[in-house]
């Protein structure tokens, strides 16, 4: 099993720039999510999914797409980017139920927005 | 409303000391989860133990111990005779129901030899 996977692993973007963040698992959990880590602020999640199709916004969403159309990829886009979203994104899975309930994390990606 | 409290910054300690990271939490659930995470230098996180609402047994992994308390809402780990490999950030969250994890903001250990 790779777990979760996430690219690409650096990213820098110019302001007003798209792109989309890639996330994948194959421990065929329903739960995905994604979150944002900056200095001094912990993990805030910014979107997450129950299962194909699902999708719910999280603490800090504005900015950001999401969607979930197969079990395995939770790709999280980034519409126009500013320099407010320069952060390291975590992707996150776990099953619904069973399990010892923690949320397997991806590597990161780490987003710079000039 | 959820809420993960880590009053502790940044700590610094010597090797072999042992050292002790506080979590208070706030929830109305009656049913919740809680965790710890660790973060060393190299970014990823490190998944440390779970525990569930109804179950206010301690805990002891090696050097590793928690102390889950619901009368005062924390949930407190501590580390015996630190060592280098332990500095790291530490996360505490909060989980309710099935999926939503609330981090508080972490405390970064700093263990000198």
């Amino acid at each position: 099993n790779a777990g979760v996977t996430q690219t690409p692993k650096f990213q820098v973007l110019k302001t007003g720039q798209s792109m989309t963040l890639q996330c994948a698992q194959d421990m065929n959990h329903e739960y995905m999510s994604w979150y944002r880590q900056d200095p001094g602020m912990g993990l805030r999640l910014i979107h997450y999914s129950v299962g194909a199709g699902i999708t719910d916004q999280g603490e800090v969403p504005n900015g950001y797409n999401v969607s979930r159309s197969t079990t395995e990829d939770f790709p999280l886009r980034l519409l126009s980017a500013a320099p407010s979203q320069t952060s390291v994104y975590f992707c996150a899975s776990s099953p619904l139920r069973g399990g010892r309930g923690e949320q397997f994390f991806g590597p990161g990606t780490r987003l710079t927005v000039l | 409303a959820q809420k993960v409290t880590q009053a502790q910054t940044e700590i610094s300690v010597v090797e072999k000391e042992d050292v002790t990271l506080d979590c208070v939490y706030e929830t109305r659930d009656t049913t919740y989860y809680l965790f710890w995470y660790k973060q060393p230098p190299s970014g990823e996180l490190v998944f440390l133990i779970r525990r569930n609402s109804f179950d206010e047994q301690n805990e002891i992994s090696g050097r590793y111990s928690w102390n889950f308390q619901k009368s005062t809402s924390s949930f407190n780990f501590t580390i015996t005779a630190s060592q280098v490999v332990d500095s790291a950030v530490y996360f505490c969250a909060l989980r309710r129901g099935a999926e939503k994890l609330v981090f508080g903001k972490g405390t970064k250990l700093t263990v000198n030899p």
